[in-house]
């Protein structure tokens, strides 16, 4: 079985434009969690989305913004980049909210640079 | 504010040596920790969990330790391999949070060598 994908692995962007990540959860998970890992830090928690519903998201201005689709699958947007909006962005994906907790999965992240 | 601290960046051990990683945690509402394993070009694994209930897990070469009273927990890995060279995260969840959401620490570098 596929593990979490994530789409595009590599993404360079200018200042001021917007972008947009994917994520593919394992089969039969219905629960994706984004984090944004800033080079030397931890990954730091941005949305979790349960059924299409975003059920919390973290200390990040509304400049980012993410869906879930029918299939699971879901994205991440970000406007008005910033160049401390470079990172890696992982998506974690759970078979359900509750069990997130105890078990997360996660993708190999998409490298951000924005220049 | 960082909830999850993981006050060494770096560790170098022999091969065949234990590791010891640290991790420290500041909120009392954390009732559930993780290891987490990165190597270049991944998302973190899944190593070991604890659940505060416990002091102790073990799993094959990886116990972690936790103490509840110092608010520290530590992996063991015995011994230790190259292929163990990674980087380890400590991350730990909120029994007081209705969300999957987990804190990681900055993680610490270990290089297992010959």
């Amino acid at each position: 079985d596929a593990g979490v994908t994530q789409s595009p692995t590599h993404l360079i962007k200018t200042r001021g434009q917007h972008v947009t990540l994917r994520c593919s959860p394992i089969s039969g998970h219905k629960s994706v969690s984004w984090y944004q890992q800033v080079l030397g830090q931890g990954p730091q928690f941005i949305f979790q989305y349960y059924e299409k519903e975003e059920r919390g998201r973290g200390n990040f201005p509304d400049r980012f913004s993410a869906r879930q689709f029918p299939n699971y699958s879901s994205e991440l947007n970000v406007n008005a980049l910033l160049l401390g909006d470079s990172a890696l962005y992982l998506c974690a994906s759970s078979g359900d909210p509750d069990r997130a907790r105890y078990e997360q999965y996660f993708g190999p992240g998409t490298r951000l640079t924005v220049t | 504010d960082q909830q999850v601290k993981q006050n060494s960046p770096s560790l170098s051990v022999q091969e065949g040596r234990i590791s010891i990683l640290n991790c420290d945690y500041t909120n009392s509402m954390f009732d559930y920790f993780l290891w987490y394993k990165k190597y270049p070009a991944e998302g973190p694994t899944f190593l070991i969990s604890i659940s505060s209930i416990k002091d102790k897990n073990e799993d094959g070469r990886f116990t972690v330790f936790l103490n509840k009273s110092a608010k520290h927990l530590s992996l063991h890995i015995v011994p230790s391999q190259p292929g163990d060279s990674a980087v380890y995260f400590c991350a730990a969840s909120d029994r007081g949070s209705t969300l999957g959401r987990l804190y990681f620490g900055r993680g610490t570098q270990l290089t297992v060598w010959p």
